[in-house]
């Protein structure tokens, strides 16, 4: 079965860099979502990378798959304090509905 | 483009009552889809929709019913409230449903359902 995982919180200062840490079991994943929920709001993506790249950079943020371990990476450089949201990992399958399984989600806060 | 919006934002129910969440959006998508959200548990998928006039169940259907009769709508009915139906909805679109290439999915700005 599918199963996203993430750790709940984090916690940097501001200016420091951010890795928010998501692992997936679903081995036929064509893409991974990085989406961010800001306090009662939706989500809004971020960015997204398909399954047969390693890395993908926009702007301040860098986006690591190792696909062999299946672990996906967010890192956000220079956090600033408009960057305290929560954030969703999802994976996607080719001819999966435009479904997504999202992760648990987790929480950044950027401190001072 | 007012983009997808739900209502209402907030709702109180009593276990038994029935309601429908709204859901719009005024993009032309064909897939709009209906999940919810409870702690620690990320979102998890309920219903969606192809198009109009095609619905399927997603992860967590129990409970919940949804139609799709025009492109714009996709309500969610909850015909029998439960306690453990308390959570936050999110209704969310996208142009396409194929899946074969990346389809960006908009999220409207969730309804916050406590069933007492």
């Amino acid at each position: 079965g599918e199963d996203v995982e993430q750790s709940l919180f984090l916690s940097v200062r501001e200016g420091d860099s951010s890795v928010i840490n998501c692992t997936y079991t679903d081995s036929s994943s064509t893409y991974l979502y990085w989406y961010k929920q800001e306090p009662g709001a939706g989500l809004q993506l971020l960015t997204y990378i398909f399954s047969n790249m390693d890395m993908k950079q926009d702007q301040r943020l860098t986006v690591l798959l190792n696909k062999k371990d299946k672990h996906l990476s967010l890192r956000i450089a220079d956090t600033q304090t408009g960057d305290s949201a929560i954030y969703f990992c999802a994976e996607g399958i080719t001819g999966g509905g435009n479904k997504l399984t999202f992760g648990t989600g987790t929480q950044l806060k950027v401190e001072l | 483009n007012a983009g997808v919006t739900q209502t209402p934002k907030f709702q109180v129910l009593k276990t038994g009552q029935s309601m429908t969440l709204q859901c719009a959006q005024d993009m032309n998508h064909e897939y709009m889809s209906w999940y919810r959200q409870d702690p620690g548990m990320g979102l998890r998928l309920i219903h969606y929709s192809v198009g109009a006039g095609i619905t399927d169940q997603g992860e967590v259907p129990n409970g919940y019913n949804v139609s799709r009769s025009t492109t714009e709508d996709f309500p969610l009915r909850l015909l029998s409230a439960a306690p453990s139906q308390t959570s936050v909805y999110f209704c969310a679109s996208s142009f396409t449903f194929t899946g074969g290439t990346f389809d960006t999915q908009y999220f409207g700005p969730g309804t916050r359902l406590t069933v007492l």
